[in-house]
């Protein structure tokens, strides 16, 4: 299994741009979730899913949205790219299994927006 | 909001001495969990603490659990050189989503 992986690995912008952040898991899991990662605060919740076909808002969802279309992939979109939205941008998911679950990270993508 | 605060922010220790990291939280929680990022790439699960559990063992690894205090501690044993990495700790709330509040981490350095 490859578990989650993400595309791109690395992407610049200029401020306005448009993109679409790509998180694949092969696992079946009925649970995804996109994060950011600024340096000294952790990790924030930005949108999760609960399954195909739905969406949620996570703790900062403002300025991106997402699409399930499939059990195994998870869109991120940012509509116009904002220098606040620089970031390392990790997908997750998970699945309840036997009294207890754990989320399974991609690698990540960087994104610098100028 | 950040769920956790995580202290030390950065903690820097021989190879072979005992790290301890602590994590507090605001609201009750479902379960804690802790995860280990090392540079550059994504956070691994350690281990997963439940409401009702005091202590938790994993190899090298001892978690304890205090929800009157809000407050959980991560121990890692005879540290090694590969145990540098960033410590999370992790809350679960609410039901159902399995929504996760990190905190801001802990950096830690095992000094050959």
């Amino acid at each position: 299994n490859a578990g989650v992986t993400q595309t791109p690995k690395f992407r610049v912008l200029k401020t306005g741009q448009s993109m679409t952040l790509l998180c694949a898991q092969d696992m079946n899991h009925e649970y995804m979730y996109w994060y950011r990662q600024d340096p000294g605060m952790g990790l924030r919740l930005i949108h999760y899913s609960v399954g195909e076909g739905t969406t949620a808002k996570g703790e900062v969802p403002d300025g991106y949205n997402v699409s399930r279309l499939k059990k195994q992939n998870f869109l991120l979109g940012l509509e116009s790219a904002a220098p606040s939205q620089t970031s390392v941008y990790f997908c997750a998911s998970s699945t309840y299994r036997g009294g207890t679950y754990e989320q399974y990270f991609g690698p990540g993508t960087r994104l610098t927006v100028t | 909001s950040q769920q956790g605060e995580e202290d030390p922010q950065a903690l820097s220790i021989q190879e072979g001495e005992n790290a301890t990291m602590n994590c507090s939280y605001k609201t009750s929680i479902n379960n804690l969990q802790w995860y280990r990022q090392n540079s550059g790439r994504g956070l691994v699960h350690l281990i997963l603490i439940r409401s009702n559990e005091r202590e938790k063992h994993s190899g090298r690894l001892r978690v304890t659990l205090d929800t009157s205090k809000k407050s959980s501690s991560l121990l890692i044993t005879a540290s090694r050189a590969a145990d540098t990495a960033s410590y999370f700790c992790a809350t679960e709330q609410g039901q159902g989503a399995q929504k996760l509040v990190f905190g801001q981490g802990t950096r830690l350095t095992i000094n050959p």
